[in-house]
Formats: C-alpha cells, structure tokens, sequence
C-alpha cells in the first residue's frame, strides 16, 4: 500500500517558468511533510519541509503548499533553472513517538531546459 | 557533502552470499536509517536506530539485519542474496528530535548475480 504518491514520474519545464511538483498521501496521520531532491549518484538532500499547521511554506524560488482536506502538497519553483534538473521525492512523517520515520514517493524526474 | 558516509560504493556479489555496508553519520546525529530503492521504486524504508538502540522497523526482510555501535556508525548486514536484493542502499542520519530532517548519504549499489 503506496501512502505517499507521486503521480506523474516526469516533468519538463523551460528555464524561468514555474515547475510544479505534486504528491498526494493517503495517511490522515501524516502532519509534518518534506521534499527531497536527487541528483544521479548522489543521496537525496533535504530541500524543505512543512508541518501541518501551515498551509504554505516558502523558501527563496522554493514553495511547498499544503491542503489537509485533500491530503494533496505541491512543490513550486520559480523561476526554474537548469541547475533544478534532478529527482524530487516528497516524503511524509508523523511526528511524535520515538519512532520518528519518513514514507517517501517514488519521485518526479524534472528537467528544465534551457 | 551531507557528512553522511557510506561504503563501500559499489558491491557485486554472487546469489547466496552475505554483505555488509557501512555508515557513519553526520557529526553530532544519534539516529540512524537505513533506505533501500530497487528499480522504479522509491525510497523504502528498512530500519532505524538511535544512539545505539532500534527504534523503528520497516519493510525489512528476516535475511536482513543491521545494528548501531557505541561510536555511532552503523552496519546493515544483508544474508542468503537474492537476485531481488539488487538495490542501492542509503544511510541517513538526523539528530534524532522529531521533525529534524534526515541527511543521506551517496549510498552503495548493491549487485547481485
């Protein structure tokens, strides 16, 4: 059972439009949720992350959207650039206990092209 | 560099052999966990451990084991390959506080013929 979805495996955007990443997770426990980007032989590096009690959080050309009701966030880039051309995994983790893991998606490849 | 290391980075080995990969994490981080991705598949997760004890269990397999040692690296030992155990295996770390990200490191490609 997937609880963290991401549903499109691939996206491309020119360079300096928007890049709009989703995920979507079926988990009503969830309430603290991350983005992760990978680039080819490399580990995936922490990007930015939400808690539940926000709905928007931003970070430079880095936005991540939150909406509980529909259990749905988004990553946005603007404007992207060819140097965002990697994996991106959303991750989902409940908070609390000692136990403290994340569900990861299976991930969006965006390529921006220049 | 996320300060997380991991070796080694690749391993080839035949089926029925037993592996060991090997991380030490970030300075100053108590937990560690341990991620497999198998082709087309995201990060599934195996196994945590912090500061030395196991706190969480994952989709990890009976063949499988890993433990974390009083100078905080950490071993996950994987036993009777398979062919379906071919996957690059990531170490992450994190100071262990709920909330706190978690740091990867590069991981090791794990092939088996």
């Amino acid at each position: 059972d997937q609880q963290v979805k991401q549903n499109s495996p691939s996206l491309s955007v020119q360079e300096g439009r928007i890049s709009i990443l989703n995920c979507d997770y079926t988990n009503s426990m969830f309430d603290y949720f991350l983005w992760y980007k990978k680039y080819p032989a490399e580990g995936p590096t922490f990007l930015i992350s939400i808690s539940s009690i926000k709905d928007k959080n931003e970070d430079g050309r880095f936005t991540v959207f939150l909406n509980k009701s529909a259990k749905h966030l988004s990553l946005h880039i603007v404007p992207s650039q060819p140097g965002d051309s990697a994996v991106y995994f959303c991750a989902a983790g409940v908070s609390g206990g000692s136990n403290y893991k994340l569900t990861f998606g299976k991930g969006t490849l965006l390529t921006v092209n220049p | 560099d996320s300060g997380v290391t991991q070796t080694p980075k690749h391993l080839i080995t035949a089926t029925g052999q037993r592996v060991t990969l090997r991380c030490s994490p970030r300075s100053g981080d108590l937990s560690v966990y341990w991620y497999q991705q198998s082709l087309d598949q995201g990060l599934q997760f195996l196994i945590q451990y912090y500061n030395g004890e196991e706190r969480a269990k994952g989709n990890i397999l009976e063949r499988f084991s890993a433990q974390q040692f009083p100078d905080l690296h950490s071993e996950l030992n994987l036993s009777s390959l398979e062919l379906g155990d071919s996957a690059l295996y990531f170490c992450a770390s994190s100071v262990g506080r709920v909330n706190s990200p978690l740091h990867f490191g590069n991981g090791t490609r794990l092939t088996v013929t």
